[in-house]
């Protein structure tokens, strides 16, 4: 399974890092995206990370390039999403989820919400 | 980016009754190294986070009830409840991973 942890208050322009815990199997092997969700709203991909096997590379939205940035430490079967320059538009449920394209584990989010 | 769109954006069956919910690409999804189609189903119950019903549109995922079906090509596809039960009350989203960024249909509502 996966736990995210991290959210919180925080204001624009501010910075948080939620991280994604994984047990039960073994994260070294695993390709994991960030999905986000404003309440009642749809389904939004953030991004993902290869596994380091595949060379451990990362793909991000376009409303987030350059602002947040995904990482890995297999050592302690954790990822994480650095999310800088905070705006009130990325006040979301992030989830993380594993897979290269669909998303068969899913943790249960954690609530960002940016405002001054 | 490739666009979901998905129709209708609610529905309400009956118990028992078929439930369909369409899902249209904006542009191919049909992945060359398998000749399969790059999309999948998710069900999203409030609170919840999405669960995988489907993949590769239409390979249904382990402990999904057979009562769920994939199908479709080309650009358009379709989740089917074959005969709705109350548990099955959700949103549903379609999802292309064709080529990134990944992106989901807006969500079809299915109400009893």
């Amino acid at each position: 399974q996966l736990v995210e942890s991290g959210g919180g208050l925080v204001k624009p322009g501010e910075s948080l890092r939620l991280s994604c815990a994984a047990s039960g199997f073994t994260a070294s092997h695993a390709w994991v995206n960030w999905v986000r969700q404003a309440p009642g709203k749809g389904l939004e991909w953030v991004g993902r990370i290869r596994s380091k096997a595949d060379g451990g590379t990362t793909d991000y939205a376009a409303p987030v390039k350059g602002r947040f940035t995904i990482s890995r430490d297999d050592s302690k079967n954790m990822w994480y999403l650095q999310m800088n320059s905070l705006k009130t538009e990325d006040s979301d449920i992030y989830y993380c989820a594993t897979g290269w394209g669909h998303m068969g584990v899913w943790g249960q989010g954690t609530t960002v919400t940016v405002s001054s | 980016d490739i666009v979901m769109t998905q129709s209708p954006d609610s529905l309400a069956v009956s118990l028992g009754e078929r439930a369909t919910i369409n899902c249209k690409s904006s542009q191919t999804v049909l992945y060359s190294s398998n000749n399969k189609y790059s999309i999948a189903w998710y069900q999203q119950k409030p609170g919840q986070p999405p669960k995988l019903l489907v993949s590769w549109a239409s390979t249904r995922e382990s402990g999904v009830p057979d009562r769920f079906s994939g199908s479709g090509s080309g650009t358009d596809f379709t989740l089917t409840i074959s005969s709705l039960q109350a548990e099955d009350v959700a949103v549903y989203y379609c999802q292309q991973y064709y080529s990134t960024p990944w992106t989901f249909g807006q969500g079809t509502k299915v109400e009893i």
